[in-house]
């Protein structure tokens, strides 16, 4: 089993719409949540953190943890284009000994006007 | 603030060859991380030094790669003998709030090993 799982996508929403990204993770232990974004060619950009069960709202989007089932989720309200980019799951985790950021695979968003 | 510089932004070399790769990280971050991204495989975290000293290598796919950090604001990261297997992109990351908070990237290096 990865440590943070991600559905590849691609996933495709038309403009305006809420897309709805998932991530389950396999150490109870860990503690901090990160959402990053990156665009083909680019590096990856920290755009959401959570560390506490419920929600957590930034502009258009809306990061949510869930301890209990082991995932955390990110909303984007009214999808834009330039939302189109392939975000990243990282979740802090015991690895090798050591706490670090473990990074999903990435799900690949696609936003059509 | 200029963020993490890396450099060269792009790398082509014959098998066999050694190359290295250079990272400045973001003035004060005292965390230094150089990650590797390919497609099969994602982003992998090969080894991340604190303040200076390198702390955990176990990502370091074998002893054809060494990473040194000389001083606060430059690190390197060296694969001695090249092998197509190593294109990928590397990242450089450094971050001042410790290994489980967010970090900042710098723009990577694109390795093309042929």
């Amino acid at each position: 089993q990865k440590e943070v799982e991600q559905n590849s996508g691609p996933l495709s929403v038309p403009e305006g719409a809420i897309a709805s990204l998932n991530c389950t993770y396999s150490d109870r232990g860990s503690q901090s949540f990160f959402w990053y974004r990156q665009y083909s060619g680019k590096s990856p950009e920290l755009i959401m953190f959570i560390y506490s069960n419920g929600d957590k709202e930034d502009g258009r989007f809306t990061a949510q943890l869930n301890k209990a089932s082991q995932y955390v989720s990110l909303l984007i309200r009214d999808s834009q284009p330039s939302d189109s980019a392939t975000y990243l799951c990282a979740v802090s985790g015991l690895s090798g000994g050591y706490n670090k950021l473990i990074f999903g695979a990435g799900t690949r968003l696609a936003v059509h006007p | 603030d200029a963020g993490v510089i890396q450099s060269p932004r792009h790398e082509v070399t014959e098998m066999g060859q050694e190359v290295t790769l250079r990272c400045k990280p973001i003035s004060g971050h005292d965390y230094l991380f150089w990650y590797r991204q390919t497609m099969m495989r994602g982003l992998e975290l090969l080894i991340y030094f604190n303040n200076n000293v390198p702390i955990d290598d176990s990502g370091m796919p074998e002893d054809r790669f060494s990473a040194k950090m000389p001083n606060a604001s430059f690190s390197t990261l060296k694969i001695q003998p090249s092998e197509p297997r190593d294109s990928a992109v590397y990242f450089c990351a450094s971050s001042n709030r410790g290994l489980d908070y967010g970090y900042t990237f710098g723009s990577g290096t694109r390795l093309t090993v042929v």
